[in-house]
């Protein structure tokens, strides 16, 4: 399944399928993006980052795709488990030291 | 745990009283971080830390929060005369350089 981030803020996918959460950001100067997976009552936990010198970076079953053409951002989690159900935010760095977050996606998996 | 942690985890206070939250950061992180979450949101920055130094505020830290890491360690956030409005979770964040590792989180509820 997939998402459009702010637009979409939910996404269900069954247990075993990938999952594609899409995030938009506005900013040209960003060039360093984190995403981070919450879940409920917890803080953001670090998921992968890119910066933008990199299209593309793979972690332990979730891979992250940077288009700085059309300032897409996208995580994929491959054979999505019912314990990656949370929300994931792409958090945005300018340059400076803040990080800028989205609203989030909130993924549940469907066992 | 070498996570970064938070005291304490959940406060429940009237309004006009005044909190305080502690953060410890990962040992080795120079850099500390205090956001503020409200439901549905992501994160929002409220002001950054290098060693002792506070380098930088957001707009939204009014004159009654203040924050102080008197030995480049440890984090304290204080907010005076509290209003319902500063309901929320205060989440710290730390980082050598690059990604930010964030706390439990302190979730603040003003009556």
């Amino acid at each position: 399944g997939e998402s459009v981030g702010l637009h979409l803020p939910t996404l269900s996918v069954q247990e075993g399928d990938n999952s594609i959460i899409n995030c938009a950001y506005s900013n040209s100067a960003s060039d360093y993006f984190i995403w981070y997976k919450q879940e409920s009552g917890k803080g953001p936990q670090f998921i992968i980052d890119i910066r933008s010198n990199m299209d593309k970076r793979q972690g332990q079953r979730v891979t992250v795709l940077l288009n700085k053409t059309v300032k897409h951002l996208s995580l994929q989690i491959a054979a999505t488990q019912p314990g990656d159900s949370a929300v994931y935010f792409c958090a945005e760095n300018r340059g400076g030291n803040q990080f800028y977050f989205g609203t989030g996606t909130s993924l549940t998996v469907i066992p | 745990d070498t996570g970064v942690s938070q005291n304490p985890r959940h406060k429940i206070t009237k309004r006009g009283q005044n909190v305080t939250f502690r953060c410890d950061p990962i040992s080795e992180h120079n850099r500390l971080y205090w956001y503020r979450q409200t439901l549905g949101q992501g994160p929002e920055f409220l002001t950054y830390f290098q060693n002792e130094a506070q380098l930088e505020k957001s707009r939204l830290l009014s004159d009654r929060f203040s924050a102080e890491r008197p030995k480049g360690s440890f984090s304290t956030l204080e907010i005076q005369r509290t209003e319902q409005g500063d309901s929320a979770m205060y989440l710290c964040a730390s980082s050598f350089r690059g990604a930010q590792y964030f706390g439990p989180g302190t979730r603040l509820l003003v009556l």
